[in-house]
């Protein structure tokens, strides 16, 4: 069974530009997570979605980002526009309502803005 | 003061060792307990559950503390394969009714030959 896909797999842009990074959650998981991770603050929780509608937002940084699920088998996380400073690895996760404390983590997105 | 709070290590220690982590939380809202796993480089993967009697799985034995707010993770007769970063997870239900979910950072495991 496929886990959890993430793409790109890694991403160098310019400060500036407009990132999108996309995932698509194990079919029949009903979360679906967002994370950033970096080695000074470790792994942040940004957003998560339950049934494609977002739960709880606080964790995104500001209003650079963005995230959207129009259906339960894709979302994406926008940064626009990038900045240096949101350099990391973004993890996408997802689980289902029986088990929500399990999370199944995809491969991640390393970002890395000049 | 920082929500889950772990010692970054590395913590070296020979094969065939027992090794115990700690994992502080400050928020009395917290309902729920997880270790999961990270190798250098990968996603982090679910570990073990914590239960409040203590609960083992092979070599692992994870415990919760409630009164202190904290928990634990033994490893014993460790292996080479056990090397990873060991991350802490806490849920907690704050009075918004929203779940939160709160990683720590991270204890970092080199077990040597």
């Amino acid at each position: 069974d496929a886990g959890v896909i993430q793409s790109p797999r890694h991403e160098v842009t310019e400060m500036g530009q407009e990132v999108t990074l996309r995932c698509k959650p194990i079919s029949g998981h009903d979360y679906l997570f967002w994370y950033r991770q970096t080695m000074m603050r470790g792994l942040e929780l940004l957003i998560y979605f339950n049934n494609n509608v977002p739960i709880d937002d606080s964790g995104m940084p500001e209003d650079r980002f963005s995230a959207k699920m129009p259906n339960a088998s894709f979302s994406t996380l926008k940064i626009q526009p990038s900045e240096p400073r949101d350099s990391a690895v973004y993890f996408c996760a997802s689980s289902n309502s029986d088990r929500v404390e399990t999370q199944y983590f995809g491969p991640g997105t390393r970002l890395l803005v000049l | 003061r920082k929500e889950v709070e772990q010692d970054p290590g590395p913590f070296n220690v020979p094969e065939g060792a027992t090794v115990a982590f700690n994992c502080t939380y400050s928020n009395s809202a917290s309902q729920s307990f997880f270790w999961y796993r990270q190798d250098c480089r990968k996603e982090p993967k679910l570990l073990m559950s914590v239960y409040s009697s203590g609960n083992e799985d092979g070599r692992f034995t994870a415990q919760l503390n409630r009164a202190s707010q904290y928990i634990s993770l033994l490893i014993r007769d460790s292996k080479l394969s056990d090397s990873a970063t060991y991350l802490c997870v806490v849920i907690l239900l704050p009075t918004s009714g929203t779940y939160k979910y709160i990683f720590g950072t991270g204890t970092r495991l080199k077990v040597l030959a």
